[in-house]
């Protein structure tokens, strides 16, 4: 009974260097999220997935790709990462107009 | 205005009391809301869900949603230190589900 499972948990990057965070769920949502979590300002939606094959932009997209890569699986992929984008990320997934249901989070540090 | 507001806090409260914590929402055609715990470094949890007008009782904790004012509300009677953590307001709209700030609570024994 796994929910939503992200990996990393934890992860150090140098500026510039490339990352892709995993995220899949096991409870045949069709909605999946991406959020980043900074002290004061709660979760922030980078993109979302409102079903296999689509993929949105949220708040904060700028610097992140993302890929349904099916229904299970929705990964996260910095390209350049940057000091600004240190943060918590966390995954998410819910059916429509249901409780969302969260990963354990990604702690991201990059120096 | 942000999607979903909610007063950041701390809010103190003795152990016994009753805490309150208020959402207020932009977007009309919402449906769902929910509130959600957090203890710090950890993933949020859902406390509850609330769809209609009205009161929705659960245990200790109770959900008030008004739609026409645009507002959700949280009560926590019988507060508890373990209660101490971040609650987060969280509405769906139109295909994703958006989140507040969070208020923090703290209940003091």
């Amino acid at each position: 009974n796994a929910g939503v499972t992200q990996t990393p948990k934890f992860q150090v990057l140098k500026t510039g260097q490339s990352m892709t965070l995993q995220c899949a769920q096991d409870m045949n949502h069709n909605s999946m999220y991406w959020y980043r979590q900074d002290p004061g300002m709660g979760l922030r939606l980078i993109y979302y997935s409102a079903s296999e094959g689509t993929t949105d932009k949220g708040e904060v997209p700028n610097g992140y790709n993302v890929s349904r890569l099916n229904k299970r699986e929705f990964s996260l992929r910095l390209e350049s990462a940057a000091p600004s984008q240190t943060s918590v990320y966390f995954c998410a997934s819910s059916e429509s107009k249901t409780e969302a249901f969260f990963g354990q989070g990604t702690r991201l540090t990059v120096v | 205005q942000k999607e979903v507001e909610q007063n950041s806090g701390p809010l103190s409260v003795p152990e016994g009391a009753i805490a309150s914590l208020n959402c207020t929402y932009s977007d009309r055609v919402s449906q769902s809301f929910f509130w959600y715990r957090q203890y710090s470094g950890k993933s949020p949890e859902l406390i509850m869900s609330i769809y209609s007008n009205g009161d929705k009782e659960d245990g200790r904790f109770t959900a008030q949603l008004n739609k026409a004012s645009q507002y959700v509300s949280l009560l926590i009677r019988d507060s508890q230190p373990s209660d101490s953590a971040t609650y987060l307001c969280a509405v769906i709209g139109y295909q994703k589900v958006t989140f507040g700030t969070g208020t923090k609570l703290q209940v003091i024994p």
